[in-house]
């Protein structure tokens, strides 16, 4: 089955420093690249999503790259506020006869934004 | 419109009981799926639901189980409890029918605690 890895597990940057999430994946059929945001005692958002015929996508400060060859994407923040501190969870579709939904998740980034 | 809906939000059980679990998807949705959040392994991916079929399965035991009714909302049941049960069970629903790429709404989550 799919395997997602994600790194770092923690980081911790300065108020309005960049920010960089990277996961990998195992399964070169997977073609959905979501990335959900979890802040403390609260559910998982989603905050932007890529699909394997996109190399980049931005949406305002935060952007995803995806590498296929490679099998590798990315989250990109920028100009990290204090608002940003949660943990950041990419994942991966896994492609199965059913066409259902269903995400491998990676282990997740504790993003600390200090002010 | 209403969120997805997780009861109970929190319980407590001993070793051997069982539980259930109910979730209530957004209006409209009709695929459910459910994963378990610990935090040593993160978001793991339990089964999904769409038209009260199970369409797909994680690697869980066979304790573990679900179903869907004809109004979308699902109940997920654990058999003989294990410490290692003890983990937040996130409910989401998706809008998209036949993709495996639709986002995910969180609920937010039952939290169980196994004595």
């Amino acid at each position: 089955g799919e395997n997602v890895e994600q790194h770092p597990s923690t980081l911790s940057v300065q108020e309005g420093d960049s920010a960089v999430i990277k996961c990998t994946y195992s399964d070169s059929a997977s073609n959905y690249f979501p990335w959900y945001k979890q802040e403390l005692g609260k559910r998982p958002q989603l905050i932007i999503d890529i699909r394997s015929n996109v190399g980049e996508k931005k949406d305002q400060r935060i952007a995803v790259t995806l590498n296929k060859t490679a099998k590798h994407f990315s989250l990109h923040i920028t100009e990290t506020q204090p608002e940003d501190s949660a943990v950041y969870f990419c994942a991966a579709s896994t492609k199965n006869n059913n066409a259902g939904n269903m995400l491998t998740f990676g282990g997740g980034t504790r993003l600390m934004v200090k002010p | 419109k209403a969120g997805v809906t997780q009861t109970p939000r929190y319980l407590i059980k001993t070793r051997g009981q069982q539980v259930t679990l109910s979730c209530s998807p957004i209006s409209g949705h009709r695929s459910v799926s459910w994963y378990q959040q610990t935090p040593g392994q993160g978001l793991q991916f339990l089964f999904e639901y769409f038209s009260e079929t199970q369409r797909n399965k994680g690697n869980f035991p066979g304790r573990f189980s679900g179903r869907q009714f004809s109004n979308s909302r699902s109940e997920m049941n654990v058999s003989t409890l294990e410490l290692g049960d003890s983990a937040l069970y996130l409910c989401a629903s998706s809008l998209l029918a036949r993709s495996n790429t639709g986002e995910l709404f969180f609920g937010e989550g039952s939290r169980l605690t196994v004595l």
